[in-house]
Order: structure tokens, then C-alpha cells, then sequence
């Protein structure tokens, strides 16, 4: 079975410039997850979308968007980016069962950096 | 609100030796799940281990084992047999299993360095 994907893998961008990063999930997963992982903040839950519906948000401004489609890739929007959403942002599918382990899988992130 | 501890710094261990992964938490639910994640330098978070805090046994993956101790609320990562690869930081994870809070918490990792 194929793993997460996302694309792209690094991206460059000035302040003020918007951005989209997209993920794939595993085949059969429903739920997406998406984490900004910064140096000083750590690992920091952004928000989860499952069948195409956002299902929990965290604590980030409304600059920070997503959406799900129907075959559960997801997509992540950050419009006039600041330098301190450089950082590295993963993608985590799951079956998004609340009964048994759902665990989530993680893809390779997309390494965002805002000059 | 949930919220994971991981307090040693780098750690070192010798190829071939056994080393344990510290991580407390904090919850007010019942009913949870406990992760670890190894994050090598590529930055992919990889799934180890998982933990039900109403799992009797403790959870073993391979070399992995989880020393879960819920009235301690402890949930700490055993890693036998260190080899070279396991060099990377280890994040402890948990969430709730009660309603739709699906985000994992993760602590803020700790660095495994295993010397040859």
C-alpha cells in the first residue's frame, strides 16, 4: 500500500505571497490531518478534515485553510505568509475510526520557508 | 486539556544496548491512546508504537515495548537492541478516544543518539 504523499516537498516563498501544500492519503483512509512543526513550538495540530468536512481545529489564525475532496486528498492554504510560518508542515491519514487504534500515518512534509 | 512530558535531554546509548524513553502525561479522560512517533533528520514522522489506556498488556512492536503505567500516567518507550538507525528524535503522542477530538498531542521530543 502506497504511503502519504505530499506535494511539494520544499517550497520558497516571500511574505505576503500565499501558498498551497497538498496530501494524499493512504488508499481507504477518510481522515487528514495536518501539524506545523517549528523549532520553538514544536509539533502543533493545525486542523482534520474527514469526509470532506473539517472535523477539529486548532489554535491558528484564519490565514490558515484547508479543504478535503471527495477522494480524501486534502489541500492546506496559508495566505499572506509571515515569517514565522516557516516551518515544516505534515500530513497524517487515518481511518478515522473512533473505535480501535487509529493511528496516524505520516507523509514526508513540506519543508515552507518564507523569506 | 491533554498534555504529554518528555523532560530528558539528548540521550546516548551504546549500539546493541537497551534505552528508555521517558514520557508522563496529563488527561482527564477515561478512555485514550498513547503513541510514539521516531522522526528521523528526513523530518517523516514514522509510527512505532500504540498504547489503549484500557489495553491490559503492555504494547510490543518488535524491539519496541511500552512501559505503561496509568496510575503513574506514565507511558515510557523501551528500545532493545539499539542499532545505528535508531538514531533520531522520539516524540510521545497521545488521544482521546471520547467524542470527535481526534488531534494527537505530542511532547517536544527527545534525541536518541546511539554510538557504535
Amino acid at each position: 500500500k502506497a504511503g502519504v504523499t505530499q506535494t511539494p516537498r520544499y517550497l520558497i516563498k516571500t511574505r505576503g505571497q500565499q501558498v498551497t501544500l497538498s496530501c494524499s492519503p493512504i488508499s481507504g483512509h477518510r481522515s487528514v490531518s495536518w501539524y506545523q512543526q517549528t523549532p520553538g513550538q514544536g509539533l502543533q495540530f493545525l486542523f482534520e478534515y474527514f469526509s470532506e468536512t473539517q472535523r477539529n481545529k486548532g489554535n491558528f489564525p484564519g490565514r490558515f485553510s484547508g479543504r478535503q475532496f471527495s477522494n480524501s486528498r486534502s489541500e492546506m492554504n496559508v495566505s499572506t505568509l509571515e515569517l514565522g510560518d516557516s516551518a515544516l508542515y505534515l500530513c497524517a491519514s487515518s481511518l478515522g475510526d473512533h473505535l480501535g487504534r487509529y493511528e496516524q500515518f505520516f507523509g514526508p512534509g513540506t519543508r515552507l520557508t518564507v523569506l | 486539556a491533554q498534555k504529554i512530558t518528555q523532560t530528558q535531554p539528548g540521550m546516548f546509548v551504546q549500539e546493541k544496548e537497551a534505552v528508555t524513553l521517558d514520557c508522563t502525561y496529563d488527561t482527564s479522560d477515561q478512555s485514550y491512546g498513547l503513541f510514539w512517533y521516531k522522526q528521523p533528520s528526513s523530518g517523516e514522522m514514522i509510527f512505532l508504537i500504540y498504547q489503549g489506556s484500557y489495553d491490559e498488556q503492555n504494547a510490543t512492536e518488535g524491539r519496541y515495548s511500552l512501559n505503561f503505567q496509568k496510575a503513574r500516567k506514565s507511558a515510557n518507550l523501551v528500545i532493545s537492541a539499539s542499532q545505528l538507525g535508531d538514531s533520531a528524535m522520539y516524540f510521545c503522542a497521545m488521544r482521546s478516544r471520547n467524542g470527535a477530538n481526534s488531534k494527537l498531542t505530542f511532547g517536544k521530543g527527545i534525541t536518541l543518539s546511539v554510538r557504535p
